[in-house]
């Protein structure tokens, strides 16, 4: 059955504080990692998707990584408006299936 | 582009009656989702959508759900009778789906209240 964890459920950063938020994956076949953002009341807004080992991308203060096991999500500098709750995703690893399994996310709350 | 688009924003309604949701994908794209979102289980796929053809239906909770997609521009997702663990935000997302893992593009959410 595939898995995904986030670390840690939540997290506050003063304003410049850099950290990494944790995605780990169990899935037979990676066909992608994607990272999203979600601010209340909205629904996930696409950031990234990472499809290889070793592969990196980057967006503004945001940087995710992928390895065998899992992905990070950098952030560098963060500011306030950087507060949402950030959600990794992979595909069902069944056949051509799209639909994605999210993990619980990592509420991020950035303070002045 | 208007980004996918769902109907209504806000539904309250009472234990036993139909709760219809609405969604219009981003023109174009041909894979069309319903998920739900709860504090408890996070966000989950309920149905997927292919060309118009459901696909794959096993995450849908019980018979009072349906869902369909009788063109490529509109999708519904029922529930009769509701009941109040229904109560959730439901989600639709669209993507092109010319590739696998293809990215998806999520609506604003319907939140629903069943009393």
């Amino acid at each position: 059955e595939d898995q995904v964890t986030q670390s840690p459920e939540a997290l506050r950063l003063q304003e410049g504080e850099s950290s990494s938020l944790n995605c780990s994956y169990t899935v037979s076949g990676l066909r992608g990692l994607f990272w999203y953002r979600q601010d209340p009341g909205k629904g996930p807004e696409f950031l990234f998707t990472l499809y290889s080992a070793g592969e990196e991308k980057e967006k503004e203060r945001l940087k995710a990584t992928l390895t065998k096991k899992e992905s990070f999500l950098h952030i560098t500098a963060p500011k306030p408006e950087d507060s949402a709750t950030y959600l990794c995703a992979v595909p069902y690893s069944g056949g051509g299936a799209d639909g994605l399994t999210f993990g619980k996310g990592t509420h991020l709350i950035i303070q002045p | 582009d208007a980004g996918v688009i769902q109907s209504p924003r806000h539904e309250v309604t009472e234990m036993g009656q139909e709760v219809t949701l609405r969604c219009k994908p981003i023109s174009g794209h041909n894979s069309l989702f319903w998920y739900r979102q709860t504090m408890m289980r996070g966000l989950e796929l309920l149905i997927y959508f292919n060309n118009n053809v459901p696909i794959d239906d096993s995450g849908m909770p019980e018979d009072r759900f349906s869902a369909k997609m009788p063109n490529a521009s509109f999708s519904t997702l029922k529930i009769q009778p509701s009941e109040p663990r229904d109560s959730a935000v439901y989600f639709c997302a669209s993507s092109s789906a010319q590739g696998i893992g293809e990215t998806q593009y999520f609506g604003p959410g319907t939140r629903l209240l069943v009393l």
